[in-house]
């Protein structure tokens, strides 16, 4: 099964950047880097992906390292919103997703 | 934005009951998933369906569950006879309108309890 390697937590100060690293070393050719957020009692809310190059969208970047076995999502303006528990899953093109623990993020006011 | 709904939001069940837990993804989407979220626990994938077929399914997916599109836009998810430890959090997702490269969006979830 895909597996990555995310910290445990981290934590950050409102309206400064966060960088959220992960190491996907048995990630293959065909996958693609997923990371979404999940808000407690809440479903998972998709953030951004990308295959090979990086990676920008209205919540956030995605930088991808030029072997693809590490990525790093980059919150340009950490608000008290995005205290979430962040998970960076690699998979196939529309194939099952494997989670594992995430990065519990926590934003301080 | 386009949703993925599901209904209901909370549903309490007894030991051995049949439950169907419902979901409308996102129109245009052709790849559907249901995942489940233990409380405490990692999310975990249950089943992929596509073209009218399961895709993939993992081991908790036994004869006790089953997937159906009985029409053009709902996705149900059906569980036989429940047991105490089916209670959890599922999720259902979509994806893709057949291009590469899609994310997935997920519903809000229902909150199934067995008692």
């Amino acid at each position: 099964d895909a597996k990555t390697t995310q910290p445990n937590s981290m934590e950050s100060n409102e309206e400064e950047p966060v960088h959220l690293p992960c190491n996907h070393s048995t990630i293959s050719g065909t996958d693609y880097i997923h990371w979404y957020r999940q808000l407690p009692s809440q479903g998972p809310e998709y953030v951004i992906h990308g295959l090979t190059s990086n990676v920008n969208n209205r919540m956030a970047s995605l930088a991808i390292a030029e072997d693809r076995k590490s990525s790093t999502l980059i919150l340009h303006r950490a608000t008290l919103r995005d205290a979430a528990v962040y998970y960076c899953i690699h998979a196939g093109n529309n194939r099952k997703l494997i989670w594992g623990l995430g990065t519990s993020l926590a934003v301080n006011p | 934005e386009p949703e993925v709904t599901q209904t209901p939001s909370h549903q309490v069940t007894q030991m051995g009951q049949e439950v169907i837990l419902r979901c409308v993804p996102i129109s245009n989407h052709l790849y559907f998933y249901w995942y489940r979220q233990i409380l405490g626990q990692k999310v975990e994938f249950l089943v992929s369906f596509y073209n009218n077929e399961i895709s993939e399914k993992s081991e908790i997916f036994d004869d006790q569950f089953s997937v159906e599109r009985p029409d053009g836009s709902n996705f149900t998810l059906k569980i036989r006879s429940t047991k105490l430890e089916d209670s959890a959090m599922y999720f259902c997702a979509s994806s893709g309108p057949g291009r590469v490269g899609y994310g997935y969006t997920f519903g809000s979830g229902t909150r199934l309890t067995v008692v």
